[in-house]
């Protein structure tokens, strides 16, 4: 089964740093593109950007350019979103999705999501 | 930055049609691609390349994109289809972005 299990829910502080992770099994994760989306409590989804962890390409919304950081481990399946100082308006549930076709294509497969809380 | 339009709100009988709008300046040259999304559920891809079908997704869902708006179409709604709707394409530096949203009432 095709499937992207995330890292669990967080509560942060304003400030600190966070990484979340996305894992992927039962396909070959280097050959896909893997995407991550925001959505703000009672919003809509927000692209913010994609890693190919095969040559690491890496492309960001310019909304996120500078805030977030993508990454991503082919070796173990996994790719990663991180900031280095949380603000309250990074709270929020974290989507990541495989992209089903090259770096426009749809995102035929999702995780579960990560809320992250960030809260004094 | 590149915007996808969307109405924030479409409402239909059971069995009736409903057509939503993904409105774009570079829509005539990228791919629509169509989400939903229920409450309290990750979305699911329901239309891909304008017009591709994911498997698993009902025949009554199809897309189109023509000129500047991309449509998602359902045929015979029923109940059970009530839920956000979301399009996605791509502008010309290569990144992506969704459209507002849609919310889909079945009365």
């Amino acid at each position: 089964e095709v499937q992207l299990v995330q890292s669990g829910a967080e509560v942060k502080k304003p400030g600190e740093s966070l990484k979340i992770s996305c894992k992927g099994s039962g396909y070959s994760f280097s050959t896909y593109w893997i995407g991550w989306v925001r959505q703000m409590p009672g919003k809509g989804l927000e692209w913010m950007g994609i890693i190919y962890s095969g040559d690491s390409d890496t492309r960001y919304s310019p909304s996120f350019q500078g805030q977030v950081t993508i990454s991503a481990d082919k070796s173990i399946s996994t790719a990663y979103l991180q900031w280095g100082s949380l603000k309250a308006s990074d709270t929020a549930m974290y989507y990541c999705a495989r992209l089903n076709s090259g770096s426009s294509s749809g995102m035929d497969v999702w995780g579960q999501g990560t809320t992250v809380t960030v809260s004094s | 930055s590149y915007e996808l339009t969307q109405p924030p709100s479409v409402s239909v009988s059971p069995g009736q049609t409903a057509r939503i709008t993904c409105s774009g300046d570079a829509l005539p040259k990228q791919y629509a691609h169509w989400y939903q999304q229920k409450p309290g559920q990750a979305p699911v891809l329901v239309i891909y390349k304008d017009t591709k079908r994911p498997s698993g997704i009902p025949e009554r869902f199809s897309g189109s994109n023509s000129g500047a708006t991309a449509t998602l179409t359902l045929s015979g709604v029923q109940a059970e289809d009530e839920a956000d709707y979301f399009c996605q394409s791509a502008d010309s530096s290569g990144t992506s972005v969704f459209g507002g949203g849609t919310k889909l009432t079945v009365l």
